[in-house]
């Protein structure tokens, strides 16, 4: 029973090119979540989706910075024209069912390094 | 604005004694839940507690909760050095997102 799986894990890009992260919810979610967190900080919000839909990007920066979860595939968050503040960690979650109290299962995350 | 706010930021401990981390939070929540991080690598969730719960129990962790003054505890018993990590506290309010604080790394000494 697969968990939550994410690739690259590590991902190193220059300045000016596309980063594009992977994420694959546990088996029989349909619920996503992305996450940033930055050194030797807690885990920041950033989107969260259904199959084909865009629940709350609340957490997303208004430039350069989109995700989509299609029908079929894995997630993607994309991120155009990195600048080296995109330097972080990013973890997506899935849960079974969307709404509260319900637990949201992490992935082991992809270190993005901007150079 | 930050929901958690863990603290003590570190704590070391010896093997065998208790850990207690604390977290304060802001706005009203639905729930309340911890997760541990080891470095470098993803979350794992422990413990949820609800907002008309006050106290649960896993293993050799108890959560408490107090929603009059918006605050939560961890205590972690018997600690090991395995339990040597980042450990987040993550309020959930009127929307699904986690709202996380910047978590306490604990160091068990063997």
């Amino acid at each position: 029973n697969a968990g939550v799986m994410q690739n690259p894990r590590h991902l190193v890009r220059r300045r000016g090119q596309e980063a594009r992260l992977r994420c694959s919810p546990m088996k029989g979610h349909s619920h996503v979540y992305w996450y940033r967190q930055l050194p030797e900080e807690g885990l920041k919000f950033m989107v969260y989706l259904q199959k084909e839909n865009i629940i709350d990007e609340s957490g997303m920066p208004k430039e350069r910075f989109s995700a989509e979860f299609p029908k079929e595939g894995p997630s993607i968050l994309r991120i155009q024209q990195v600048v080296r503040g995109d330097s972080a960690a990013y973890f997506c979650a899935s849960s079974g069912t969307g709404g509260l109290s319900y637990e949201q299962y992490f992935g082991p995350g992809t270190r993005l390094t901007v150079t | 604005s930050q929901q958690g706010e863990e603290d003590p930021q570190a704590l070391s401990i010896q093997e065998g004694e208790n850990a207690t981390m604390n977290c304060s939070y802001k706005t009203s929540i639905n729930n309340l839940q911890w997760y541990r991080q080891n470095s470098g690598r993803g979350l794992v969730h422990l413990i949820l507690i609800r907002s008309n719960e006050r106290e649960k129990h896993s293993g050799r962790l108890r959560v408490t909760l107090d929603t009059s003054k918006k605050s939560s505890s961890l205590l972690i018993t018997a600690s090991r050095a395995a339990d040597t990590a980042s450990y987040f506290c993550a309020g959930q309010g009127g929307s699904e997102k986690l709202v996380f604080g910047k978590g306490t790394k604990l160091t068990v000494n063997p």
